[in-house]
């Protein structure tokens, strides 16, 4: 079955570096998202893509924040300087069309010290 | 923007037994309602979903129930096992989805 695939699993990084983290959707998706959970909260939209544009943005979503389908495979999430209440888990979806069931990945811890 | 609040925050139930979380949402335009499961160090996983026109969905022993006028909808897991033991977010879909904030259920052997 197929399934969205996320790298890396853990990352940690001192405050003010950037991150990139990496999805992997399924292949015949057309929507993409990502989401974040801090630890012991609830799982907060943060921005949705289709059509190689960002089609919503949350207001957690600010300009340190941006995402990229570089090669029409991979759907990546930067952070350009990290601070330290952007440690989270950080979940990436994809969906075959709207209003259908949103695929989530295994998720990406990222530790900001 | 859509508000999902959902109840209980935590539930303990004996194996067997069933149980019911509730959640409520805030805008009418939603119409797509999933639940999912999440089970430590792992993303959520659809367990069943709900569309705006059908009141009750049935899969074996989960099943969802959606009162579109009150804006409210609940989970409800029978026979319990303790693999059912983990945490259960129920999301609202106005284009992106808005979860509730969990609700953690043990099952106690």
């Amino acid at each position: 079955e197929p399934e969205v695939t996320q790298t890396p699993s853990h990352q940690v990084t001192q405050m003010g570096q950037e991150v990139i983290l990496r999805c992997v959707p399924i292949s015949n998706h057309l929507y993409f998202y990502w989401y974040r959970q801090i630890l012991g909260q609830k799982v907060e939209f943060l921005v949705s893509f289709y059509n190689n544009e960002i089609s919503e943005k949350s207001e957690i979503f600010d300009d340190q924040f941006s995402v990229e389908r570089p090669d029409g495979s991979n759907f990546t999430l930067k952070i350009r300087s990290t601070k330290l209440e952007d440690s989270a888990m950080y979940f990436c979806a994809s969906v075959p069309s709207s209003y259908n069931e949103q695929f989530f990945g295994p998720g990406t811890r990222l530790t900001v010290l | 923007g859509e508000n999902v609040e959902q109840h209980p925050s935590t539930l303990s139930v004996q194996e067997g037994d069933s149980a019911v979380i509730k959640c409520t949402y805030s805008d009418s335009a939603s119409n797509y309602f999933p639940w999912y499961k999440q089970e430590l160090g792992k993303g959520p996983q659809l367990i069943i979903d709900i569309r705006s026109n059908v009141g009750e969905k049935k899969d074996q022993r989960i099943a969802v129930t959606l009162n579109k006028t009150a804006k409210h909808f609940s989970l409800h897991i029978t026979e319990t096992q303790p693999e059912d033991s983990a945490v259960y977010f129920c999301a609202a879909n106005d284009y992106k989805l808005s979860f509730g904030a969990g609700t953690t259920v043990t099952v106690r052997a």
